[in-house]
């Protein structure tokens, strides 16, 4: 299947902590999708990293990716209680648009 | 800013009607998507559009058809609603082209409850 399985399912953390979500995927993609959705609404597109990228940052956002691992990880830094939301990710492989997407990661950050 | 709209947030109908759930884009993406989503499932895809007339079953097509007569504007049919169908379904378009900015945008989400 070519859907991210996210880990953990669900991450309390206090205000001001990092939060880690993993992600691992089985086939071979050209980039992987990152994307947030707060509860009730659609999905919000965070971040994207290529295959050819290892690490990328925006704001207090940093994407890793290991291909040989087939996983990537988000980690958000110094979070709020503004970042509690569920997170996705999506692996895009170069054959074909589709878009897939797992359970998510469920985060709650405690003011 | 790229749009993605969908006809209604919530939408009440009865087993046994046919419901059409549109969705219209405005930056001339070629990818269209839908999606369901129920809780402790995520997101599982219904059906995915890359051009005019053409798509692909995803997960769970079963009870669901759609139409993309126009490149904008993709259409999410329940030929006969059940109960099971109650959800919320979200619509999403992106470019085809992996080589440019591929991040797909979500409507706001239609909740259709089948009564």
């Amino acid at each position: 299947s070519q859907q991210g399985e996210e880990d953990p399912q669900a991450l309390s953390i206090q205000e001001g902590e990092n939060a880690t979500m993993n992600c691992s995927y089985k086939t071979s993609i050209n980039n992987l999708q990152w994307y947030r959705q707060n509860s009730g609404r659609g999905l919000v597109h965070l971040i994207l990293i290529r295959s050819n990228e290892r690490e990328k940052h925006s704001g207090r956002l940093r994407v890793t990716l290991d291909t040989s691992k087939k996983s990537s990880s988000l980690l958000i830094t110094a979070s709020r209680a503004a970042d509690t939301a569920s997170y996705f990710c999506a692996p895009r492989p170069g054959n074909t648009g589709k878009l897939i997407f797992g359970q998510g990661t469920t985060l709650q950050v405690k003011p | 800013d790229v749009k993605v709209t969908q006809s209604s947030r919530y939408l009440v109908k009865r087993t046994g009607e046919k419901v059409f759930l549109e969705c219209v884009q405005d930056m001339d993406h070629e990818n269209m998507f839908w999606y369901r989503q129920d809780p402790g499932l995520g997101l599982r895809l219904i059906y995915f559009s890359y051009d005019v007339k053409m798509k692909e079953k995803g997960d769970i097509p079963e009870g669901y058809s759609v139409s993309r007569e126009k490149k904008e504007r993709f259409s999410l049919i329940l030929e006969s609603a059940s109960t099971n169908q109650t959800s919320m379904y979200l619509c999403a378009s992106s470019f085809l082209n992996p080589g440019v900015n591929t991040e797909a945008f979500f409507g706001q989400g239609t909740r259709l409850t089948v009564v």
